[in-house]
């Protein structure tokens, strides 16, 4: 079975400011997803990043990087620029690679970003 | 597109009443996973449906059940309810194209709010 453990309940980070949020998993599985989502005050969960486990090159969306490091088996999400409609709980997510037959995601318990104007 | 639909959102229920609750995937989406959210627990996997089958279960007692329709339209029901079945239960829907590094996208649904008495 999967874990995802994410230790920092809260944050707080100023406005235009970079803030880097911290996970990590354990596995046996040798090909998985990793995901940050974002769920703001209105409960939808939106994603926000995603990385294959067997692309060595972190991914980036704009604002958003993370640090994928397999060995260690760590995942954090570094948000640059941060912006007020970042405050939400984020929360960071497993999933199997399954060849498209799964869908499952195994979260962590989240962490609650507070953007200070 | 329209996005992922829940109805109804909000839910007031009686210890050992039964409840049923909707999801409506975005046209197309084949798959639909159903997740329950607490404060304690966090985000928890209940079961996935593909094609009317179910295709993954999580860890719930058998009051926790669903089904899904020829046309992807799901339904979840927790019969003999408890006071901690209190929850926000989301869903998500995803394509669920099978195949060789295919990854299924999930596509979340804003969420219905179950408040057992």
């Amino acid at each position: 079975a999967q874990t995802v453990t994410q230790s920092q309940p809260e944050m707080s980070v100023q406005e235009a400011e970079t803030v880097t949020l911290s996970c990590t998993y354990d596995t046996s599985e040798s090909n998985y997803y990793l995901f940050w989502y974002k769920q703001p005050p209105s409960r939808q969960m939106i994603l926000v990043i995603r990385q294959e486990a067997y692309k060595q090159q972190n991914a980036t969306e704009n604002r958003f990087s993370v640090n994928f490091q397999k060995a260690a088996k760590s995942f954090s999400l570094k948000i640059s620029d941060s912006q007020l409609g970042d405050t939400a709980m984020y929360f960071c997510a497993f999933m199997k690679h399954a060849d498209g037959a799964n869908s499952k995601l195994t979260f962590g318990k989240g962490i609650t970003l507070s953007v200070r104007p | 597109k329209a996005g992922v639909t829940q109805t109804p959102r909000y839910l007031i229920k009686t210890r050992g009443q039964q409840v049923t609750l909707s999801c409506s995937p975005i046209s197309g989406h084949r798959s639909v996973s159903w997740y329950q959210q607490t404060p304690g627990q966090g985000l928890q996997f209940l079961f996935e449906y593909f094609s009317e089958t179910q295709r993954n279960k999580g860890n719930f007692p058998g009051r926790f059940s669903g089904r899904q329709f020829s046309n992807s339209r799901s339904e979840m029901n927790v019969s003999t309810l408890e006071l901690g079945d209190s929850a926000l239960y989301l869903c998500a829907s995803s394509l669920a194209f099978s195949g060789h590094g295919t990854y299924n996208e999930q596509f979340f649904g804003p969420g219905t709010r179950l408040t057992v008495l």
